[in-house]
């Protein structure tokens, strides 16, 4: 069965990185497109950005521009995903989600993974 | 850009019928997509295309497109429904997704 396990929770201070990661299983890793979408507490669901796990294309959200970057490894099928000078209103829980092989939406998702940013 | 507007929040009685819209800002309207998320899960996708069910998924729950507005009915609501209500669309053409602000449903 399709499973995106993601990486644990993190605390991170302002200013810093963020890496987390996501391994999926179960599926033909290079068919299906990637995403990162996050929500912040309380509120709703956020795009952040897509990879093709074959070739590594990526495309993000304007609002993340220059500060995110997702990419794959497919020897362990594993997309990651970098936020750089994280801010307070960075904090959220980050999920993977598969794309759909046959529309634009998320057919899987991960179960999130919980960002706190705090000095 | 590309916007879809939900209501904040729907209330029904258990057994009756919960309308949630989804409203574009633009023609042409692109596919919607609804996902349900309970309260500390990931969303789960509920209606695709507008108005197909994956598999799993009860038949109370429909989709309906008219124009700008699309609408997820859930017919003889169950006090399991209570959740977060998301459409979704995407922007092939530039290659951007995007959700409406989520509607809260619940069930009196």
């Amino acid at each position: 069965q399709v499973q995106l396990v993601q990486s644990g929770a993190v605390v991170k201070k302002p200013g810093a990185s963020l890496n987390i990661s996501c391994k999926t299983s179960g599926y033909s890793f290079s068919a299906y497109y990637l995403h990162w979408v996050r929500q912040a507490p309380g509120q709703g669901l956020e795009w952040m950005g897509i990879i093709n796990p074959s070739g590594g294309k990526t495309t993000y959200a304007q609002k993340f521009q220059g500060r995110v970057t997702v990419t794959t490894d497919a020897s362990t099928r594993t997309v990651f995903l970098e936020l750089s000078s994280l801010r307070f209103e960075d904090a959220a829980v980050y999920y993977c989600a598969r794309n759909s092989g046959f529309d634009l939406s998320f057919d899987f998702w991960g179960r999130g993974t919980l960002v706190t940013v705090s000095s | 850009s590309y916007e879809l507007t939900q209501p904040p929040s729907v209330s029904v009685s258990p057994g009756q019928t919960a309308r949630i819209t989804c409203s574009a800002n633009t023609l042409p309207k692109e596919h919607v997509f609804w996902y349900q998320q309970k309260p500390g899960q990931a969303p789960v996708l509920i209606l695709y295309k507008d108005s197909e069910r994956p598999s799993g998924i009860p038949g109370r729950f429909s989709g309906s497109s008219s124009g700008t507005t699309d609408t997820l009915t859930i017919r003889g609501v169950q006090a399991e429904d209570e959740a977060d209500y998301y459409c979704q669309s995407a922007v092939s053409s530039s290659t951007y997704w995007v959700f409406g602000g989520g509607t809260k449903l619940t069930v009196l």
